[in-house]
């Protein structure tokens, strides 16, 4: 079974704070790494891809992958209400089904002002 | 540019009608994908098409589900004879090809609700 895990939460971090979303998957061949914001009640949007060990930069958003560890997360740095959300991490199925993501359920940050 | 577009963005139907629900991809993605999502669940995959063909079904929860793609654009699922079980939020998504590289985008989603 392919699985994506990532708590639940809520992560509750106050304004201006780095909030740390994590996520760990099974498939030791995966290779490509996606984090999707879901609003409530709005469809997800793709906030950062990643396909390489190592970390890579966005804006307010730093993604981090370690393949040998099976662990992809998400650091949003001077965090906002508005980054309210739940974040989906998505990990690709390898081989044949490569255009086949996994999703995580999701984990639900709320921002503090 | 315009993104996903998906129709409608809610039905409501009664148990046992048959509900049709539309995908228009974002130009020139040849990759298409359908989605669901329960309360409360992760999103589930239903169905991929490549073009006009639908290599992976995989996902599609039983015979009353189906879908096409025409043009290589528009997609519609069809889901005969819902149930309540049924109720889910369909996404659809698109990707400029099918594979691992190209991230998927995500329409609006129809929420359908059986009653």
């Amino acid at each position: 079974q392919k699985e994506v895990e990532q708590n639940s939460g809520p992560l509750s971090v106050p304004e201006g704070a780095i909030a740390s979303l994590n996520c760990t998957y099974s498939d030791r061949g995966s290779q490509s790494f996606f984090w999707y914001r879901q609003y409530s009640g709005k469809s997800p949007e793709l906030i950062m891809s990643i396909y390489s060990n190592g970390d890579k930069e966005d804006g307010r958003f730093t993604a981090q992958l370690n393949k040998a560890s099976q662990y992809v997360s998400l650091l949003i740095r001077d965090s906002q209400p508005s980054d309210s959300a739940t974040y989906l991490c998505a990990v690709n199925l390898p081989g044949g089904s490569n255009y086949k993501l996994t999703f995580g359920k999701g984990t639900l940050l709320t921002v503090n002002p | 540019g315009a993104g996903v577009s998906q129709s409608p963005s809610n039905k409501v139907t009664e148990k046992g009608k048959d509900v049709e629900l539309r995908c228009d991809p974002i130009s020139g993605h040849t990759a298409l994908y359908w989605y669901r999502q329960s309360l409360g669940q992760g999103l589930e995959f239903l169905i991929y098409f490549q073009g006009n063909s639908a290599p992976d079904k995989s996902g599609l929860p039983s015979d009353r589900f189906s879908a096409e793609r025409t043009g290589g654009s528009v997609s519609t699922l069809t889901i005969q004879r819902t149930q309540q079980e049924d109720s889910a939020v369909y996404l659809c998504a698109s990707s400029l090809a099918g594979n691992s590289n190209q991230p998927q985008h995500f329409g609006d989603g129809t929420r359908l609700s059986i009653l």
